[in-house]
């Protein structure tokens, strides 16, 4: 069983801290890792990609994958209120997603 | 019309009806999935078309019925729901070359409830 693990949360982070948010998968063979972010409400939104090992920066995401230890993250620097929202890693697996159930991230003023 | 627009927003349906929910991509892509999402679950796959073709079928109840009659429309019929199939059903698409798929985007989702 192809599985993504995350920590469901609530994780509490200071508005201008740093939030970083953590993921495992299970397949070894996976190739394509992202990162979303899904307000209340609403559908799933494409933050990051990211396919080799490191990080990979876009603004204030940063998006770290680690093949080895099976692991990857996402750093959101200089967080904002509006940040609060849930964060679904997703792995892909050929035409399959294999979706972890999300962390939910609350950004305090 | 941009991305992925997915019709009704919301649909309140008895589980002796039929409806349709209907999924239009703008974005040139050639795989469209159906996801069904409940609180606190990960998102279920439900079904994909790669190419015009159902590649997959997950388990998924006959109730529920996928169509796709084009690389841009997606539709699910439903009849005879039951209550446990309220959710947020969610509408993908993506590009496949080489066998090889990019990065999904969704629409907006339906928020179907059943009574």
């Amino acid at each position: 069983q192809k599985e993504v693990e995350q920590n469901s949360g609530p994780l509490s982070v200071p508005e201008g801290a740093i939030a970083s948010l953590n993921c495992t998968y299970s397949d070894r063979v996976s190739q394509s890792f992202f990162w979303y972010r899904q307000y209340s409400g609403k559908s799933p939104e494409l933050i990051m990609s990211i396919y080799s090992n490191g990080d990979k920066e876009d603004g204030r995401f940063t998006a770290q994958l680690n093949k080895a230890s099976q692991y990857v993250s996402l750093l959101i620097r200089d967080s904002q209120p509006s940040d609060s929202a849930t964060y679904l890693c997703a792995v892909r697996n050929n035409y399959q997603l294999i979706w972890g159930a999300g962390t939910k991230l609350i950004i305090k003023p | 019309e941009t991305g992925v627009t997915q019709t009704p927003r919301h649909l309140v349906m008895g589980m002796t009806n039929k409806k349709s929910l209907k999924c239009e991509q703008h974005l040139g892509h050639n795989a469209m999935y159906w996801y069904k999402q409940s609180a606190k679950k990960p998102l279920e796959l439900m079904f994909v078309y790669s190419l015009e073709e159902r590649i997959e079928n997950n388990s998924v109840p006959s109730r529920f019925s996928p169509e796709c009659p084009n690389s841009s429309h997606l539709f699910l019929h439903l009849h005879t729901l039951q209550p446990e199939d309220s959710a947020l059903y969610l509408c993908a698409s993506s590009q496949v070359f080489g066998g090889r798929y990019t990065e999904a985007f969704f629409g907006q989702g339906t928020r179907l409830t059943v009574v």
